[in-house]
């Protein structure tokens, strides 16, 4: 059972450049979600979507674009990459909204020269 | 905007201690609460979820109690282990957003 699986693990970009993390789950869930890990701010919140289709922005959307054309997959794309984008970024989904229990990837850690 | 605080940040005990992680959050509309175990460059592993109507919630060694009406949860952690040094995250549900604190970096020692 894959669970949430986020490709890739390490990448480090340059200034500018663009690229897609791959987010897929294979339970079946209605609801996925992109956070941001950053030293001293906790977990925030990019981009959310419940469901094929419907996407809407979270806490930090800015310098990121998503889309749902899947149940199983959620990508997140970094349209020009900065600095201020070097982080750790999580993949997370569950059953449906109001947040029945959250299952994470393993995380993709991003550094932007 | 929801704001989660845990405290402490940091906390160091010897191995087979009993211990208590707080979570305060501002905002007590939430749909549920949910502690979270992060392993160093690892992602997010679910421990316990306490919904709104619940006061508290056991598995094992761990025990969580809410009080939505003052904004706080505990994690109790009965036993500690070596094996449980790690990150314990709080995370409240409102709407469709899950916000977390910042974490307790705990570490049992042997």
């Amino acid at each position: 059972n894959a669970g949430v699986t986020q490709t890739p693990k390490f990448q480090v970009l340059k200034t500018g450049q663009s690229m897609t993390l791959q987010c897929a789950q294979d339970m079946n869930h209605e609801y996925m979600s992109w956070y941001r890990q950053d030293p001293g701010m906790g977990l925030r919140l990019i981009h959310y979507s419940v469901g094929a289709g419907i996407t809407d922005q979270g806490e930090v959307p800015n310098g990121y674009n998503v889309s749902r054309s899947t149940t199983e997959d959620f990508p997140l794309r970094l349209l020009s990459a900065a600095p201020s984008q070097t982080s750790v970024y999580f993949c997370a989904s569950s059953r449906r909204t109001g947040w029945t229990e959250a299952f994470f990837g393993q995380g993709t850690r991003l550094t932007v020269v | 905007k929801q704001e989660v605080t845990q405290i402490p940040a940091a906390l160091s005990v010897p191995e087979g201690e009993n211990l208590v992680l707080n979570c305060s959050f501002t905002d007590s509309a939430i749909y549920n609460l949910q502690w979270f175990r992060q392993d160093p460059g690892k992602g997010l592993t679910s421990l316990l979820l306490i919904q709104s109507s619940q006061r508290e919630q056991t598995s094992g060694r761990l025990n969580a109690s809410l009080d939505k009406s003052s904004g706080r949860s505990t994690l109790y952690i009965a036993a500690s282990q070596p094996g449980d040094s790690a990150t314990y995250l709080c995370a409240v549900a409102t709407g469709n957003q899950f916000y977390f604190g910042t974490g307790t970096s705990l570490t049992v020692i042997p």
